[in-house]
């Protein structure tokens, strides 16, 4: 079973609308955490934001924003107001603590903003 | 400035010949890692290192080697590169503790 699913190969937002990236995890793992990723065509990954299990608050990091629903396993990223440098990949990954440190990645989605 | 430094942003290589991928990260992290990205595949795990000397298998480490002789360093072997491993290929480093990945700028890999 995939460990990461990211359902929206791609997906178009309005520049200064917000827009929700989905992402699903799975593990059995009572202690894990979840991350953000961007990537833009330049090709380097930028660490966006992280979320711990135990976390009560959802976490937040400037105009992004992660919704956390522990009990349906979803960890969607949400961008407040877009902006044209927004468009890029995006990755989300998982972190077990069981796994020896190993960091599960999905399979991306390709944000575009249009102006 | 922390970094993970890729030894080449771009390589051309020919069938049969060997190619080395080296990554250096100045953070002094246990944890390094190789992945492989192409598209539409996300990143996949091609081998990981938690101490100098070992090394764990990912999910995708036929066709691949990796040393780490120094904590530092985690170097990516190809013994005898084929057209199926044209890709990019992406290294990182974390701490041992909770924490994000730290990736390298990438080499992307073309084999003729």
């Amino acid at each position: 079973a995939q460990k990461i699913t990211q359902t929206q190969p791609g997906m178009f937002v309005q520049e200064k609308e917000a827009v929700t990236l989905d992402c699903t995890y799975d593990t059995s793992d009572p202690s894990y955490g979840l991350f953000w990723y961007k990537q833009p065509s330049s090709g380097e990954m930028i660490f966006l934001i992280y979320q711990g299990s135990y976390d009560q608050q959802n976490a937040t990091e400037g105009r992004y924003s992660l919704n956390f629903q522990k009990a349906r396993k979803s960890a969607n990223l949400v961008i407040s107001a877009s902006q044209l440098g927004d468009s890029a990949m995006y990755f989300c990954a998982m972190r077990e603590r069981d796994t020896g440190n190993q960091f599960y990645f999905g399979t991306g989605t390709s944000l575009t903003v249009i102006p | 400035d922390v970094k993970v430094t890729q030894s080449s942003r771009y390589l051309v290589k020919r069938t049969g010949e060997k190619v080395f991928l080296e990554c250096v990260q100045d953070m002094d992290h246990e944890n390094m890692f190789w992945y492989r990205q192409d598209p539409g595949l996300g990143l996949r795990l091609i081998y990981f290192s938690y101490d100098v000397k070992m090394k764990e298998k990912g999910d995708i480490p036929e066709g691949y080697s990796v040393s780490r002789e120094k904590k530092e360093r985690f170097s990516l072997i190809l013994e005898s590169a084929s057209t199926n491993q044209t890709s990019m290929y992406l290294c990182a480093s974390s701490p041992l503790g909770p924490g994000e990945l730290f990736f390298g700028e990438g080499s992307r890999l073309t084999v003729l």
